[in-house]
């Protein structure tokens, strides 16, 4: 089972809220990546890192951001929520093999 | 038009029936193909990787390349209810490790019924 953990695994929140999910993993993986999963369509990238200090984004536009201060901390933040950010957040990390995944954030904003 | 195309299902069977999952493509370069299981409020777990065209093996699992149809399939031999899940298709270009690069099917949902 791969060790990779998100906090918190479900999070209903109001408008305007500032959120952090919280994604580590003690495996010593360089490269970590965080993925936005809606109901019907496909895995999106929306921000990766290759290691400390080096934060990238993805394919799919977001306005949250990340930081990488240490290899096993990758969190997000959304400054301020809107119900647009509704939506599953995977994040997942890869020393020079496959992809792991957590077991994902579900974030509700009302 | 998407670069991956997979059916999203449902797909329900019973157990021990023959299950075939399949992507088609429509991108010439890509060369790693990956197939990815996913639970209910879970996240992705990789089940089979294929370089390029041709089979492979896993136990129950087998996954084909087909390139000169841009078409990949996943079977599942006597299928157990503990398969059933979303199984999503992944591909890149060029090098296998670079996720970044990776483009997902929508999955396709399988319930596999006692």
């Amino acid at each position: 089972e791969a060790d990779i953990y998100q906090t918190p695994r479900y999070l209903v929140i109001g408008t305007g809220k500032k959120i952090t999910l919280e994604c580590s993993q003690t495996m010593g993986h360089d490269k970590m990546y965080w993925y936005q999963q809606d109901p019907g369509m496909e895995l999106h990238l929306i921000h990766y890192s290759y290691g400390v200090n080096s934060t990238e984004k993805g394919d799919l536009s977001s306005e949250s951001t990340v930081s990488r201060i240490r290899t096993e901390h990758f969190p997000l933040t959304l400054e301020s929520a809107r119900p647009s950010h509704t939506s599953q957040y995977l994040c997942a990390s890869r020393g020079t093999g496959e992809l792991f995944f957590g077991e994902g954030s579900r974030l509700t904003v009302l | 038009q998407k670069e991956v195309e997979q059916d999203p299902g449902p797909l329900s069977v019973p157990e021990g029936a023959i299950v075939s999952l399949n992507c088609t493509y429509s991108n010439s370069a890509f060369q790693y193909f990956m197939w990815y299981r996913q639970y209910s409020r879970k996240g992705p777990e990789l089940l089979m990787y294929t370089y390029s065209s041709g089979n492979k093996e896993d136990g129950r699992f087998t996954a084909q390349v087909d390139k000169s149809s841009k078409y990949i399939s996943l079977f599942i031999r006597d299928s157990q209810p503990s398969d059933s899940a979303t199984y999503l298709c992944a591909m890149s270009v060029g090098n296998a490790g670079n996720n970044r690069k990776l483009i997902w099917g929508l999955g396709t949902s399988l319930a596999v019924n006692p």
